[in-house]
Order: C-alpha cells, then sequence, then structure tokens
C-alpha cells in the first residue's frame, strides 16, 4: 500500500501570501489530520476532516483552514502569510475510528520571507 | 488540559548501550499511548502504541509499558544502534467518545549513538 504523499515537499514564500499544501491519505483512510512541527512549539495539532467534515480543530488563528475532498484528500491553506508560519506541515491519514493509530506524510516545508 | 512531558535530549550513546527515554502525561479520560520517531529529513513514523494501561508495546527491539499508576510510558531498548539515531517523540489520543481524538505530543528527545 502507497504511504501518505504530501505536496510540494518544500515551497518558500513571502509574507502576505497565501498557501495551499496537499495531502494524498492511505487508501482506505477516511480520516486526515494537519500538524505544524516548529522547533519553538514542537509539533501541534491543526484540524482534523473525516469524511469531508472538520471533525476536530486545534487552536490556531482562521488563517489556516482546511477542506477534504470526496476521495479523502486533503487541502489545507493558509492565508496572509507571517514570518512565524514558517514550519513543516505533516498530515496523517487513519481509518478514523476510535484511537486508531495515525500514519504520516514526509511533510511540506515551508518557508515565509 | 492534556499534556505529555518527555525528556529533554539531547541523548547521546555508544552503541551497544541501553537506552531509557522517560515520558510521563496528564490526561481526563483513557488515553492511547504513542512512540513516534522521526529520522533527520522525514515524517514521523510510529514506533509502537498501547491502547490500555498494563498493555507493552513493541517493536524493533524498543519497549513501553503503559503504567496509569505512575502516567509513564517510558521508552527501552537494549542495545541501541547508530541506525536508531533519531528524534523520538511519545504521544496521546484521548478517547473522545467515538471519534478520532487528535494526538498530544512531548517536545520530542533527539539520540545520537555513537559507533
Amino acid at each position: 500500500k502507497a504511504g501518505v504523499t504530501q505536496t510540494p515537499r518544500y515551497l518558500i514564500k513571502t509574507r502576505g501570501q497565501q498557501v495551499t499544501l496537499s495531502c494524498s491519505p492511505i487508501s482506505g483512510h477516511r480520516s486526515v489530520s494537519w500538524y505544524q512541527q516548529t522547533p519553538g512549539q514542537g509539533l501541534q495539532f491543526l484540524f482534523e476532516y473525516f469524511s469531508e467534515t472538520q471533525r476536530n480543530k486545534g487552536n490556531f488563528p482562521g488563517r489556516f483552514s482546511g477542506r477534504q475532498f470526496s476521495n479523502s484528500r486533503s487541502e489545507m491553506n493558509v492565508s496572509t502569510l507571517e514570518l512565524g508560519d514558517s514550519a513543516l506541515y505533516l498530515c496523517a491519514s487513519s481509518l478514523g475510528n476510535q484511537q486508531e493509530t495515525q500514519y504520516f506524510g514526509p511533510g511540506t516545508r515551508l518557508l515565509v520571507l | 488540559g492534556d499534556s505529555v512531558t518527555q525528556m529533554e535530549g539531547p541523548v547521546t550513546l555508544s552503541e551497544e548501550a541501553f537506552l531509557t527515554i522517560n515520558c510521563t502525561y496528564t490526561a481526563t479520560g483513557y488515553p492511547s499511548l504513542f512512540w513516534y520517531v522521526q529520522y533527520p529529513g522525514e515524517g514521523l513514523q510510529l514506533l509502537l502504541k498501547a491502547t490500555k494501561a498494563d498493555d507493552k508495546g513493541s517493536n524493533k527491539g524498543f519497549e513501553a509499558t503503559y503504567r496509569k499508576e505512575t502516567t509513564s510510558f517510558h521508552l527501552e531498548k537494549g542495545s541501541v544502534q547508530v541506525s536508531d539515531s533519531a528524534v523520538y517523540f511519545c504521544a496521546l489520543s484521548e478517547d473522545y467518545g467515538g471519534s478520532q481524538g487528535n494526538l498530544i505530543f512531548g517536545k520530542g528527545t533527539k539520540l545520537s549513538v555513537k559507533p
């Protein structure tokens, strides 16, 4: 089975721009979660989508949004980028049932200049 | 709220040494506990997990036992190899009555194994 894939792997943007990241889950997985990883804050949960609906949300500003398509692929959007948004963005997929294991993709490294 | 505390690194060991990385948690319910590993330039890989008290997770020579009485999930390996050099994350996932709980991570412990 193919693993979780994320595109692009690397991205450079400037402040004020917006960015869209993509995540394709493992076949059959219906849940996609997004996490932000920074040296200072570590790994922080952004949101989770299940069957095209946001089911869970972390404590991030409204500039961070996401969506999920009928094939379970998910996109994450960050508008009005700030320098502090520079991070590794990881997505994880799972079957979506109670306490199922989440499998992570390689991440998209975003640099905001 | 829920949280995970793990020993901060870096931890430097010689090959074949014994490894322990401490992890304790606070949770309101009955979480599942996980250890993930991150190799340089890569995403997270699940190393092992335990879903209830006294469960022992094991994989690739690593072990961790879910201790509810001490709210701990310490990672151990009897003999580390250079290839074990990575960052290790302890995490929990709460039981939200059937829905997927998000993972709450510790800060990570960087392990370096010298030949």
